[in-house]
């Protein structure tokens, strides 16, 4: 399964609400995390199995979707949230989406 | 406090072999399934490698099979990755990584392809 990201590129303000889809070349079956990866560091979990949100994890990160389609949500943009973001599917084989860098307006 | 701890890179020729180790502490490694995940510079991130609790299950990237060997010793909580005939493209971060959804990271090692 390929799953493709979209934006690759956002640009948003501090408080906004801000949407990053990731589409999957086949039904995922809810199969759907997100990890965020800051500038040299490893990648952190945020969300497993599409809306499960990871322990820890701040809860204005959301996850939605379903089929082939997936979005994760982050309901008021904080400075420290710059940083890209990768889907990663495990229904079928594992892949990671090509990645969405965020960045403050 | 869960702890991975990736090492065994460095610069190789094209066409030599390489080992990496990741030893893990702060949990029971017979009981997670583990991954390995690499990163080139500048890109995305791409999975390599999975192997289960008890070694029943091991899968690959097709990048990578038929060249790369996962494994692990429970003993020694330690998670292996043979590489072999290295490729410039195989230069990456390599990550070890907890869990079919991979829950936490190494901090990762670097292996560099070059002649």
């Amino acid at each position: 399964i390929q799953l493709t990201q979209s934006p690759s590129l956002l640009s948003a303000s501090v408080g906004d609400r801000v949407t990053l889809s990731c589409k999957g070349s086949q039904n995922i079956n809810n199969y759907l995390a997100w990890y965020q990866q800051k500038l040299g560091e490893a990648p952190k979990l945020l969300i497993y199995n599409t809306n499960s949100l990871q322990t820890g994890i701040p809860s204005r990160f959301s996850g939605s979707g379903s089929g082939t389609d997936y979005t994760l949500t982050i309901s008021s943009l904080q400075p420290e949230d710059v940083a890209t973001y990768f889907c990663y599917q495990y229904n079928n084989g594992l892949t990671f989406g090509s990645g969405t860098k965020l960045e403050i307006k | 406090e869960v702890q991975l701890v990736e090492s065994g890179g460095g610069l190789v020729q094209p066409g030599r072999s390489l080992k990496l180790s990741c030893v893990a502490s702060g949990f029971t490694f017979s009981n997670y399934g583990m991954n390995w995940i690499r990163q080139a510079p500048g890109k995305g991130l791409e999975w390599v490698a999975y192997i289960s609790s008890g070694s029943s299950y091991i899968y690959y990237a097709e990048t990578v099979k038929g060249r790369f060997t996962i494994s692990r010793d429970n003993a020694k909580n330690t998670l292996y990755l043979q590489m072999t005939s290295l490729r410039s493209e195989d230069t990456a971060l390599y990550y070890c990584a907890r869990a079919y959804t991979p829950d936490y990271w190494g901090q990762g090692v670097m292996v560099t392809v070059s002649s």
